[in-house]
């Protein structure tokens, strides 16, 4: 069965620093998003992305955030300046229609 | 923006019996309503959605029913078993608008 498969599995980093969390989504898949939830609480949306543009995103999606197509295959979230806030589990999904999500297994972003 | 409330938020039943988790939503044009299952340190899972057009999905054991006009649905696990423990996680989402919206999440315990 196809996965959608993100790396890395775990990435502790100083607040401040930059991160890139990468997400290799199902080949055939035309929207992709990222998620994130932190510890014990709900699965939050961040942004869609469709046709190599964002089409939606949440007001948590500010100016630190970004993300890239860079090629036919990776879907990457940067978080420019790290904040200890942004500690969660960021999951990448996928969906071949605008609906229909499978997600990855998560990066677990640790900021100290 | 959509609000989607989830209860209970903690559930233990006896293996065999029946479990029941309702969610309420905001929007009226939400339209498309996935449930996903969460066990520990895993991906979201969907294991059922439904339509606005229609009012019951049954699944074998696993059913969702909607009604619009109250805005809430709810999903009915029935001969719950003890692999069925695990966080459950309701959403809805405006069909093709690509941003869904998670309710707070029930945590279902299975007691053999």
């Amino acid at each position: 069965e196809p996965e959608v498969t993100q790396t890395p599995s775990h990435q502790v980093t100083q607040m401040g620093q930059e991160v890139i969390l990468r997400c290799v989504p199902i080949s055939n898949h035309l929207y992709f998003y990222w998620y994130r939830q932190i510890l014990g609480q709900k699965v939050e949306f961040l942004v869609s992305f469709y046709n190599n543009e964002i089409s939606e995103k949440s007001e948590i999606f500010d100016d630190q955030f970004s993300v890239e197509r860079p090629d036919g295959s990776n879907f990457t979230l940067k978080i420019r300046s790290t904040k200890l806030e942004d500690s969660a589990m960021y999951f990448c999904a996928s969906s071949e229609a605008s609906n229909v999500l499978t997600f990855g297994a998560g990066s677990r972003l640790t900021v100290l | 923006g959509e609000n989607v409330e989830q209860h209970p938020s903690t559930l233990s039943v006896q293996e065999g019996d029946s479990a029941v988790i309702k969610c309420t939503y905001s929007d009226s044009a939400s339209n498309y309503f996935p449930w996903y299952k969460q066990e520990l340190g895993k991906r979201p899972q969907l294991i059922i959605d439904i339509r606005s057009n229609v009012g019951e999905k049954k699944d074998q054991r696993i059913a969702v029913t909607l009604n619009k006009t109250a805005k809430h649905f709810s999903l009915h696990i029935t001969e719950t078993q003890p692999e069925d423990s695990a966080v459950y996680f309701c959403a809805a989402d405006e069909y093709n608008f690509n941003k869904f919206y998670f309710g707070s999440g029930t945590k279902l315990n299975v007691k053999p």
